[in-house]
């Protein structure tokens, strides 16, 4: 069965400086890999996603994903945070022949002015 | 357009009671998913509906928990004999095609909470 993990339950980071949000995962097939944001007050929100192709993947408001197949990883990035950044972040993967996409539990991102 | 919206928003109810929570997806979106997400946890799967018939329920916790989608747009997730540790936020997506290769949109969630 696939899982995720995100070892770190809270980022802080300065506004202005790069950030990153730590994914882990583990399938048995090859993996979907996704990026959602939860803003407070709000539903879960697409960021960006990685089925096949260039490891690096660009999604919304600046962030990208790198996708690293030796490390099992899909780590979170953005080269400039803004205090607006700040958000509940969800990593998932689904397994190929799986319907259900599996979610880490959250990594809260906090920006400081 | 409209996006994915659940009614009600907030559900409280007593340990026993049955409980009903509806979900419209966005018009034209083929597949739609249940989740639970507990506090300080991610979405949890429960169950995924191409279309009418539920594709995937290997989520469900147990037999109390039930869903449908009859005509293939509005889902509603069932809970009989519901117990305190159901309390949950409850959130429905929905997307263009299955096999959850395409986007998620998420609807504001049903918060659920059995006293």
């Amino acid at each position: 069965a696939q899982s995720v993990a995100q070892p770190e339950d809270q980022v802080n980071v300065a506004e202005g400086n790069p950030l990153t949000v730590k994914c882990t995962y583990s399938v048995s097939g090859n993996p979907y890999l996704f990026w959602y944001v939860q803003y407070p007050n709000r539903g879960l929100q697409f960021l960006l996603k990685y089925i096949t192709g260039d490891n690096l993947v660009k999604g919304s408001y600046g962030f990208e994903a790198e996708f690293n197949k030796s490390q099992t990883s899909f780590h979170l990035k953005k080269p400039s945070a803004l205090v607006s950044d700040s958000a509940l972040y969800f990593c998932a993967v689904r397994d190929t022949g799986d319907d259900k996409i599996i979610f880490g539990k959250g990594t809260r991102l906090h920006i400081l002015p | 357009g409209a996006g994915v919206s659940q009614t009600p928003s907030n559900k409280v109810t007593e340990k026993g009671k049955y409980v009903e929570l509806r979900c419209d997806p966005i018009s034209g979106h083929t597949a739609l998913y249940w989740y639970r997400q507990s506090l300080g946890q991610g979405p949890e799967f429960l169950i995924y509906f191409q279309g009418t018939g539920a594709a995937d329920d290997s989520g469900l916790p147990n037999d109390r928990f039930f869903a449908v989608r009859p005509e293939g747009s509005v889902s509603t997730l069932k809970i009989q004999r519901t117990e305190r540790g159901d309390s949950a936020v409850y959130l429905c997506a929905s997307s263009l095609s299955g096999l959850g290769l395409a986007e998620q949109f998420f609807g504001p969630g049903t918060r659920l909470t059995v006293l």
